[in-house]
């Protein structure tokens, strides 16, 4: 049973155009994101997190939004770079203690010149 | 900067051999974490630590164990490999509960 989902196994932008990585979760009691890039035989790298007390973190060209009553959050990147084009895990955190983060399948984006 | 280094990038095994996969941390990190990853299923937990000589199951623990005898390393074991156990591996610490730092990865071949 996937806690965290994300839909879209892929995903192919074009240079300069907004990337949308959309992911849901099924645990009301997730109350922290994260997100993460992996590029090929590398280990995975923090992009970007929220705190479920807000909706939106911003970093440069990379922003989370948080719908907490649809359960769902996306991540935008904008302009698209063909450097973007890696796989992204979404990730979530929940507020019992020590648990380990819970990461959904990922989603390849290729971002084409 | 954080660093976590594992012991070899490519690994090259055959059925029923024992494997050791080694994980180091520098960062004086408490949690440590070993995960597969392979095409369309994401990253499965496989075992974590939260403290020197302790272990917890994580998803997929089956065919593995871990060993964590010194704070900054975690080994994971394959007892007898299979062709199943071919994968990506990847080990992670952190700090708290929230942000993970991921080694390199080591690319298992179980023949």
């Amino acid at each position: 049973d996937q806690q965290v989902k994300q839909n879209s196994p892929s995903l192919s932008v074009q240079e300069g155009r907004i990337s949308i990585l959309n992911c849901d979760y099924t645990n009301s009691m997730f109350d922290y994101f994260l997100w993460y890039k992996k590029y090929p035989a590398e280990g995975p790298t923090f992009l970007i997190s929220i705190s479920s007390i807000k909706d939106k973190n911003e970093d440069g060209r990379f922003t989370v939004f948080l719908n907490k009553s649809a359960k769902h959050l996306s991540l935008h990147i904008v302009p698209s770079q063909p450097g973007d084009s890696a796989v992204y895990f979404c990730a979530a955190l929940l507020n019992s203690g020590n648990t380990p983060l819970v990461f959904g399948k990922g989603t390849r984006l290729s971002v084409i010149a | 900067d954080v660093k976590v280094t594992q012991s070899s990038r490519y690994l090259v095994k055959r059925t029923g051999e024992k494997v050791f996969l080694e994980c180091v941390q520098d960062m004086d990190h408490e949690n440590m974490f070993w995960y597969r990853q392979d095409p369309g299923l994401g990253l499965r937990l496989i075992y974590f630590s939260y403290d020197v000589k302790m272990k917890e199951k994580g998803d997929i623990p089956e065919g593995y164990s871990v060993s964590r005898e010194k704070k900054e390393r975690f080994s994971l074991i394959l007892e007898s490999a299979s062709t199943n156990q071919t994968s990506m591996y990847l080990c992670a610490s952190s700090l708290g509960e929230v942000e993970q730092f991921f080694g390199p990865g080591t690319r298992l071949t179980v023949l």
